[in-house]
């Protein structure tokens, strides 16, 4: 079946530095690919999508692009801040009539 | 434009009691998921709608849990009854739906389950 596997948390960066989180998935067909975000007692917010190959998906200052070569759909930032500290969860979509599935999460802790 | 809504946000019972959860989605999205997020995982789908319909419930505790979204738009989800290894945080969520469709769900806030 469809998977999401993303790398284990938590990651600590100090306030400016640059972020990646790593995501890959396994699916058959073509998915959308996502990247929620968690606050601290909040629910799952969007924070960027990206539905096709080579499409990158971009907002707040954090981007991912589809690279369906790899099979990996990594978030990065240039420049983190405390604010950013969250659970950030990566997820598909496949075609047909199926649920997203997620990844386990990565705990960012931004200090300052 | 008010976001998916869900109440209540926390919930203490004891072992054996019933308890139910009520969501309300964005208005016009006729498709509603119930999700499970267990502690330091991602969540799972419990069961989807297409309006009214349970389209995909196949992962639904079914000897338990019980759903149901009449008139297609609020939601609730039902325990009865609850055991130990309930307590989690179930969520909600809604998106534009059709069948087949990868349309981007928008999520509520969670109620967060502990059972005593």
């Amino acid at each position: 079946g469809d998977s999401v596997t993303q790398m284990e948390g938590p990651v600590t960066l100090s306030e400016e530095a640059f972020l990646t989180i790593n995501c890959t998935y396994t699916a058959t067909g073509y998915p959308s690919l996502f990247w929620y975000v968690q606050y601290p007692g909040e629910g799952l917010q969007l924070l960027l999508k990206a539905t096709k190959a080579d499409d990158k998906g971009s907002n707040k200052g954090f981007e991912a692009t589809y690279r369906k070569e790899t099979t990996s759909f990594h978030l990065e930032k240039g420049s983190v801040q405390v604010s950013d500290s969250a659970v950030y969860f990566c997820a598909l979509i496949n075609s047909g009539n199926t649920p997203l599935v997620f990844g386990k999460g990565t705990r960012l802790s931004v200090i300052a | 434009e008010a976001g998916v809504v869900q109440s209540p946000r926390y919930k203490i019972i004891e072992k054996k009691q019933p308890v139910a959860f009520w969501c309300n989605p964005i208005s016009g999205h006729n498709t509603l998921y119930w999700y499970l997020q267990n502690l330091g995982q991602g969540p799972e789908l419990l069961i989807r709608y297409e309006n009214e319909e349970a389209v995909d419930d196949s992962q639904l505790p079914k000897d338990r849990f019980s759903a149901e979204r009449l008139k297609g738009v609020d939601s609730t989800l039902k325990i009865q009854p609850a055991e130990l290894g309930d307590s989690a945080v179930y969520l909600c969520a809604s998106s534009l739906g059709g069948q087949g469709s990868q349309e981007t769900q928008y999520f509520g806030p969670g109620t967060r389950l502990l059972v005593l």
